[in-house]
């Protein structure tokens, strides 16, 4: 159980172009996914959290013009990024907690297997 | 800012308990220690999680300084499909995860 998926696995695009990455729950419902940008060889770098019917909270210095998210469902979230250019280019992770879950899996959240964008 | 800071990088030899530690300066006190391990281009995998007590599970063990500043991630008997790149992290039950910067252990046959 609490499985998360994402689509597209990579994508290349061109400079100035717009591109949608979703994140699914499978299994569960999540009321809440968080999305993480990761440069080569770095740490995962939280972006926002995305709140199901509601806006997405996003942290300091990630511009929520350039990366829109919407939460629409239970099971989906969407990472838009706008008018994308080669320092876009990222791996994208996406990661939802399952708040019926109990025990220790209360607190765990599970992510998705990322996004590889690539920008030319 | 958090301060969550991991060695970058450790080598063990296969069959061997491995030790890795991480330092919470800034954690706060309703924040949960989580561990999870990456493997090249895929999502980070949970391994553990805990909040002031020593934990197990059936992938490794968890122990928590008395204080709360420091973690230490053990893996009782290394294998080669242990070698990751492992990140602890902190956050609450309904609150964002925060990552150290994560190191990557080698394990050598």
């Amino acid at each position: 159980g609490a499985v998360v998926s994402q689509h597209p696995s990579r994508v290349i695009c061109k400079s100035g172009t717009s591109v949608k990455i979703e994140c699914r729950s499978l299994d569960f419902q999540a009321t809440t996914m968080f999305w993480y940008r990761q440069f080569p060889k770095k740490s995962l770098m939280l972006m926002a959290t995305s709140n199901e019917g509601s806006k997405a909270t996003y942290e300091q210095g990630v511009e929520k013009d350039k990366f829109l998210i919407n939460h629409a469902s239970l099971t989906l979230s969407t990472l838009t990024v706008t008018s994308a250019h080669p320092e876009d280019s990222s791996f994208y992770i996406c990661s939802a907690r399952d708040p019926l879950a109990g025990g220790p899996r209360q607190e765990t959240q599970y992510f998705g297997p990322g996004t590889r964008l690539l920008v030319l | 800012d958090a301060k969550t800071t991991q060695p970058n990088s450790m080598e063990s030899n296969e069959e061997e308990p491995v030790h890795l530690p991480c330092n919470h300066s800034t954690i706060s006190g309703t924040d949960y220690i989580h561990w999870y391990r990456q493997l090249p281009s895929q999502g980070p995998e949970y391994v553990i999680h805990g909040l002031t007590s020593n934990v197990n599970n059936r992938m490794a063990s968890l122990a928590i300084a008395e204080d709360r500043k420091s973690s230490t991630l053990i893996l009782h008997r290394a294998t080669l499909r242990d070698a990751a790149v492992y990140y602890c992290a902190e956050g609450g039950a309904t609150n964002k995860l925060i990552f150290g910067t994560g190191t990557l252990l080698a394990v050598q046959p």
